[in-house]
This record gives structure tokens, C-alpha cells and sequence, in this order.
């Protein structure tokens, strides 16, 4: 079964720094890219951070330019977001989600984590 | 960036009936890369529609997208009980990716 499943979410206060994880399971994870996505409460999307199959191509929204970082590794099927010098507005539910073409940057996104809360207060 | 605006912000519809779901570019959309996603409560997105009118895996022929340029559409033909959603435009041809606002399909 492919599957996302995203930790290391909590209560922060602002200034501080997290780590998200993505664990992905269920398909060849060096073939995608794969994004960070997240959705303030009672909110609509928001794209945060993406990084193709090899980390050679990296994006990030503006709202967060600087602060967050996004990384993989291959070796351990896994996905990551440092997000330092946290606001209240990063206060959201961040989906780690999966690429939906092969060794594209460009892709829908197919496979979405269930979230995890990150509360910055 | 480029900025998507849908339209309506919530469509009152009753089962069986048509619902047509507007997404509307600031800019042309490179080569077509326009996705829509559902989402229920207390759930994740699910992609519906990728490169502006194919189905992603398992998705039923009701929904289909339509579009070119700055101007695409959401069509599901007779709403089935489970389609009463939140639904979101996407473009992935330009950084950053963008969403849209999202429109409530909901129960008339």
C-alpha cells in the first residue's frame, strides 16, 4: 500500500524551530518529488516547499523563504522540513504529499500524508 | 506567481443534479498544469484531475475537467451523496504552486 506518513509536528513557541518527517512506504520514493503542503485551520492549501527525485531542484513559497528548509533521503525513503524562526501564522496542519509523475519536478501531487498539527504559540 | 480565483465560493446543489466549478488564472497556465483536488472534513486532498482533463487513479467518469490557458472547469456530471466536498484548483507549471480558494459543493 503507497503510503505518507508525517511526524515531528507539536506546540512551539515563536522563534523556535521544528523538524517535520514524511516516511514513505509503497513505492520507489527516489523516482518523485515530493512537497510539503499546508492548511491553517478553517483555511484553504497552501503550497510550502517542493524537492525533485534528486534534490537538484528545490522551491519554496515566499511566506517561508529563508526560514524553511526542505530535504530528502533516498536511502531512508524519507522526506524533511526544518522550519526555523517559526511565526503564529505557520500555525497549520502540513501534509507531506507525493509527485505524481516520474522523475519530474513538475507533477500533480497524488498521495498526501494525513498531516501533522504544528501550533506556533 | 500566479494567482487562481474560483468561482463559486459555495455551489447548493441536490444529488443527481450537474455542478460546474470555475478556476480562473492571473496568468496563462504553462502547458495545461491544472489539477483539481477534493477534500472532506477531517481528510486529506485527493487528486481528482491532473493535466486539466485526466482522471487520476480510480476516480469516476462524473468528474471531468476541461480548460486552456487562463480558464478551466470542473464538471461532475450527477452528484453521487459522496461528492458534497471542498474542492481545489491547482497549477504546477510555474513556482511557487498555487491553489486556489476552493469551493463547497454542499447539500441543498
Amino acid at each position: 500500500e503507497v503510503q505518507l506518513v508525517e511526524s515531528g509536528g507539536g506546540l512551539v513557541q515563536p522563534g523556535r524551530s521544528l523538524r517535520l518527517s514524511c516516511a514513505a512506504s509503497g513505492f520507489n520514493f527516489d523516482d518523485y518529488a515530493m512537497h510539503w503542503v499546508r492548511q491553517a485551520p478553517g483555511k484553504g492549501l497552501e503550497w510550502v516547499s517542493g524537492i525533485s527525485w534528486n534534490s537538484g531542484t528545490i522551491g519554496y513559497a515566499d511566506s517561508v523563504k529563508g526560514r524553511f528548509t526542505i530535504s530528502r533521503d533516498n536511502a531512508k525513503n524519507s522526506l524533511y522540513l526544518q522550519m526555523n524562526s517559526l511565526r503564529t501564522d505557520d500555525t497549520a496542519l502540513y501534509y507531506c504529499a507525493k509527485g505524481h509523475t516520474v522523475t519530474t519536478f513538475r507533477g500533480a501531487f497524488d498521495i498526501w500524508g494525513h498531516g501533522t498539527m504544528v501550533t506556533v504559540s | 506567481e500566479i494567482v487562481l480565483t474560483q468561482s463559486p465560493g459555495t455551489l447548493s446543489l441536490s444529488p443527481g443534479e450537474r455542478a460546474t466549478l470555475s478556476c480562473r488564472a492571473s496568468q496563462s497556465v504553462k502547458s495545461s498544469y491544472l489539477a483539481w483536488y477534493q477534500q472532506k472534513p477531517g481528510q486529506a486532498p485527493r487528486l481528482l484531475i491532473y493535466g486539466t482533463s485526466s482522471r487520476a487513479t480510480g476516480i469516476p467518469d462524473r468528474f471531468s475537467g476541461s480548460g486552456s490557458g487562463t480558464d478551466f472547469t470542473l464538471t461532475i456530471s450527477r452528484l453521487e451523496p459522496e461528492d458534497f466536498a471542498v474542492y481545489y484548483c491547482q497549477q504546477y507549471g510555474d513556482s511557487p504552486r498555487t491553489f486556489g480558494q476552493g469551493t463547497k459543493v454542499e447539500i441543498k
